[in-house]
């Protein structure tokens, strides 16, 4: 099973700062990864899949990047709604995994 | 517009079975892959179970191998997941997902259906 392992746990920024968050694989999947953005009391929302496509509607200031063991989502500039909790994805390889998420936090 | 409406959740006792349904409206479901995707109290998101869009390849996760089915319905335009023999730590928000096509991405998401398992 592959590991995707998240960090930071929890992201304490401000509103227009930048955001990185992490995920690194405990083996290669290719570019088959995807971030997920999950509010509270609702459904996960797929923002980025195959490490770098913008999923339909997602706004500009969301990006990803990597591919191998590390991947990157970096939100430029964020903004109010943006405060979540991201999960990342991969589909390389059955079973499908989660990262244990990132928690972005309003400082 | 998409839309996955979850159904069948509830309290159960250990070793009970239950059924969950998502109908599904908006796309042409018979093209699509399905999943399962559940949310345990205070946790992470876990992958459950994804089938084909024929039907005739599914997948489960090793914490529900032999105990769950995961099935579809092309003329009701409906997925399910028979779980059996439940046990504790199956309770949690189970979510439907639409799968993007040709690819085990989740896409769209019911807003789920919480199962708890407990005496």
């Amino acid at each position: 099973e592959i590991v995707l392992t998240q960090s930071p746990a929890t992201l304490s920024l401000s509103p227009g700062e930048r955001a990185t968050l992490s995920c690194r694989a405990s083996q290669s999947v290719s570019s088959y990864l995807a971030w997920y953005q999950q509010k509270r009391g609702q459904a996960p929302r797929l923002l980025i899949y195959d490490a770098s496509s913008r999923a339909t509607g997602i706004p500009a200031r969301f990006s990803g990047s990597g591919s191998g063991t590390d991947f990157t989502l970096t939100i430029s500039s964020l903004e109010p709604e943006d405060f979540a909790v991201y999960y990342c994805q991969q589909r390389d390889n059955w079973p499908l995994t989660f990262g244990g998420g990132t928690k972005v936090e309003i400082k | 517009e998409v839309q996955l409406l979850e159904s069948g959740g509830g309290l159960v006792q250990p070793g009970g079975s239950l059924r969950l349904s998502c109908a599904a409206s908006g796309f042409t479901f018979s093209s699509y892959s399905m999943s399962w995707v559940r949310e345990a109290p205070g946790k992470g998101l876990e992958w459950v179970s994804s089938i084909s869009s024929s039907g005739g390849t599914t997948y489960y996760a090793d914490s529900v191998k032999g105990r769950f089915t995961i099935s579809r319905d092309t003329s009701r335009n409906t997925l399910y997941l028979q779980m059996n023999s439940l046990r504790a730590e199956d309770t949690a928000l189970y979510f439907c997902a639409k799968d993007q096509y040709l690819a085990y991405y989740f896409d769209s998401w019911g807003q789920g259906t919480l199962v708890t398992v407990s005496s």
